[in-house]
């Protein structure tokens, strides 16, 4: 199993520019989300989703839209980059139900708005 | 939103030091989970704690999940180079909204051979 997989590994945009991230799992979970690192402030959820056709806000949502047409895949897309969008993006995926609460991550994506 | 209080931000130690790390919040958690990331890859879990008062080990990592269900402790005996890397707390919750999870910030280790 290739487990979480992000593309790009490394992007650099121009401030305006539109973006999509890649996220593709294989082990058929449900549960989907994107989260940001930034120095200092761990992990922050952007968006998440607990199944096709679903998905919700995370806490810092702004800036950021998220698809969920198939249980694999999860993009996330940026319509119009700003610098405060620099950071790592990880995206992390689980069975859902009690006690699966163990997310799976991706070696995430490193990301620079210039 | 809740907030998770991560300490100390970074350590750098040498080769064979035990270390320890904390997370504590204002809120209770159903579960605290301890993630770390190694340079350039994505966080893995480590050790996951279910129960108030839990203690648990996985080789040389000890974690607890404390009696007020607010904080949690990662301790790392004889540390040694390739414990370096970033290692996170999580603290989960469980409501209608589903199984929402809240991160520490971090706390960077650095070992010394």
């Amino acid at each position: 199993n290739a487990g979480v997989t992000q593309t790009p590994k490394f992007q650099v945009l121009k401030t305006g520019q539109s973006m999509t991230l890649q996220c593709a799992q294989d082990m058929n979970h449900e549960y989907m989300s994107w989260y940001r690192q930034d120095p200092g402030m761990g992990l922050r959820l952007i968006h998440y989703s607990v199944g096709a056709g679903i998905t919700d806000q995370g806490e810092v949502p702004n800036g950021y839209n998220v698809s969920r047409s198939t249980t694999e895949d999860f993009p996330l897309r940026l319509l119009s980059a700003a610098p405060s969008q620099t950071s790592v993006y990880f995206c992390a995926s689980r069975q859902t139900g009690a006690g699966a609460n163990v997310l799976t991550f991706g070696a995430g994506s490193r990301l620079t708005v210039l | 939103g809740q907030q998770l209080n991560q300490s100390p931000q970074s350590m750098f130690i040498q080769e064979g030091e035990d270390v320890s790390m904390n997370c504590t919040s204002s809120s209770i958690f159903n579960t605290w989970l301890w993630y770390k990331q190694d340079p350039g890859e994505g966080p893995v879990l480590l050790i996951a704690l279910y129960k108030a008062g839990e203690l648990t080990s996985n080789g040389r990592l000890t974690a607890q999940f404390g009696i007020t269900r607010k904080d949690s402790f990662l301790n790392i005996s004889a540390s040694i180079p390739s414990d370096v890397g970033i290692y996170f707390c999580a603290g989960q919750i469980f409501n209608n909204a589903g199984n929402m999870l809240t991160f520490g910030g971090g706390t960077r280790l650095m070992v010394k051979p």
